[in-house]
């Protein structure tokens, strides 16, 4: 069975500050992955995704960068955190050959103060 | 452009009594269609998913939902809910196969079950 992993479970960062946050995918192989954010009681959006290990397309301009460094892993980072960031960030992943049916993580919860 | 409309923002119901969450969505073609529920302070799980075929297709905890290209409509429905199903629940759509994963999500409607 597929598993999700994200980390760290919570946030709490100051303005201007650097943020990484991770995602594992174990049980699949060569999934495609995605970002999405979530700001606090708002729909989600997407911000990334991957079809393969170091390509990354960027969807939104958040001041945010992604990476896939190796093929069960998503990395969202930034140099510097704004107060917009905050919110509920959501990793997940498809097979390759999906319709679009995405699986997400339990995501990581970030508040930037 | 496509979009997806959840016209109800909250809904409250009595355990045991039967629910609708209503959902419109706008696409010039037929989309993929797909309810998540998002429990409090965790990710979205999928309930259930509509590419082609029968209307009605069943997810899981016994939810379901039905398709309407007149109406332009994917309402979530459930016979009888239980306290357990009080979450936060998003219709959203895909319009196209091209791996992007680019789903537009409807605003959420708060499902609150009153034991």
């Amino acid at each position: 069975a597929q598993t999700i992993h994200q980390w760290p479970v919570a946030e709490i960062k100051a303005v201007g500050s650097p943020l990484s946050l991770g995602c594992t995918i174990k049980g699949k192989s060569s999934p495609n992955l995605y970002w999405y954010w979530q700001a606090t009681g708002g729909t989600l959006q997407q911000l990334f995704y991957s079809i393969t290990v170091g390509q990354v397309e960027s969807v939104v301009q958040l001041n945010l960068s992604a990476s896939r460094p190796k093929d069960d892993q998503f990395i969202l980072s930034t140099e510097k955190l704004l107060l917009s960031h905050s919110g509920f960030y959501l990793c997940a992943w498809s097979p390759a050959n999906s319709q679009n049916t995405l699986y997400f993580g339990a995501g990581t919860r970030l508040s930037v103060l | 452009a496509q979009s997806v409309t959840q016209p109800d923002a909250r809904v409250t119901v009595s355990e045991g009594a039967s629910l609708q969450l209503r959902c419109k969505y706008s696409y010039s073609a037929t989309p993929y269609l797909f309810w998540y529920v998002q429990y409090p302070r965790q990710g979205l799980q999928l309930l259930l998913k509509y590419y082609s075929g029968d209307p009605v297709v069943q997810g899981v905890n016994s939810f379901e939902a039905e398709f309407s290209k007149s109406n332009s409509s994917f309402h979530l429905q459930k016979a009888s809910v239980h306290w357990s199903d009080s979450a936060v629940y998003f219709c959203a759509l895909s319009g196209d196969n091209t791996n992007t994963g680019k789903l537009t999500f409807g605003d959420g409607t708060v499902l609150t079950v009153k034991p």
